[in-house]
């Protein structure tokens, strides 16, 4: 069974703090991609990430695949009360499989 | 983007009836679609993949008697909670994956479906 473990769990900071969200598994997807969930909604892709070493920009949001494309980071800087979600990697490999999430609040 | 619905949006049933959720590809022709389920406070799990015309294929641990996939057009699957209990209280997403999806056969998420059996 392919496990994508995402770190951390929970995350809670203060508006204009930077952070990291990292997305690991010890299989290799041949894509991987971030979402980002509100409460009561489906999930909204962000952004997908295909080539090992592969890095993309989206505003405030760096999102990184690693070279044996395992595993995948996402750094969002400066956050915003905006930012607030559930972050899911999720690893594609004929369907997709999400990552056990991360719950980021961000307080004014 | 290509958008995706699901009805209804919220259901609450008694424990022993069935409940059945509307997945449909408003845009697009979905070859695929896929069934997730989301306890709260958790990830998505997928459930089950569904092409249409053919049986859907069901994640390990998952009841393909109790919990029924059709997928009879291109536009169009549903999703029916036999004799539903409690436990099967979550909020249901779909998603659909077509031909004119993007190069990476990228999947479009409903809004989700909130069961709750008392």
């Amino acid at each position: 069974t392919q496990l994508l473990e995402q770190s951390p769990q929970f995350l809670s900071i203060q508006e204009g703090e930077n952070l990291t969200v990292y997305c690991n598994s010890s299989s290799v997807f041949s894509s991987l991609q971030w979402y980002r969930q509100e409460p009561g909604e489906g999930p909204v892709l962000l952004v997908t990430v295909v080539t090992g070493g592969e890095v993309k920009k989206l505003k405030r949001l760096t999102f990184q695949f690693g070279d044996a494309r395992k595993d995948s980071s996402l750094h969002i800087t400066a956050a915003q009360t905006g930012d607030t979600g559930l972050y899911l990697c999720a690893g594609a490999d004929g369907k997709l499989i999400f990552g056990t999430g991360t719950r980021l609040q961000v307080f004014p | 983007g290509a958008v995706v619905s699901q009805h209804p949006s919220r259901v609450i049933c008694k424990s022993g009836t069935s409940v059945k959720i509307e997945c449909r590809s408003l845009d697009f022709q979905a070859t695929t679609m896929f069934w997730y389920r989301q306890f709260p406070k958790q990830s998505l799990m997928l459930m089950a993949t569904s092409n249409e015309g053919s049986k859907a294929t069901y994640e390990q641990g998952v009841e393909k008697d109790k919990f029924l996939i059709n997928h009879a057009s291109l536009t169009l699957s549903t999703l029916t909670v036999t004799s539903a209990h409690p436990e099967d209280s979550s909020f249901y997403i779909c998603s659909a994956r077509g031909k004119t999806s993007g190069s990476y056969n990228e999947q479009f998420f409903g809004p989700g479906t909130r069961l709750t059996v008392l």
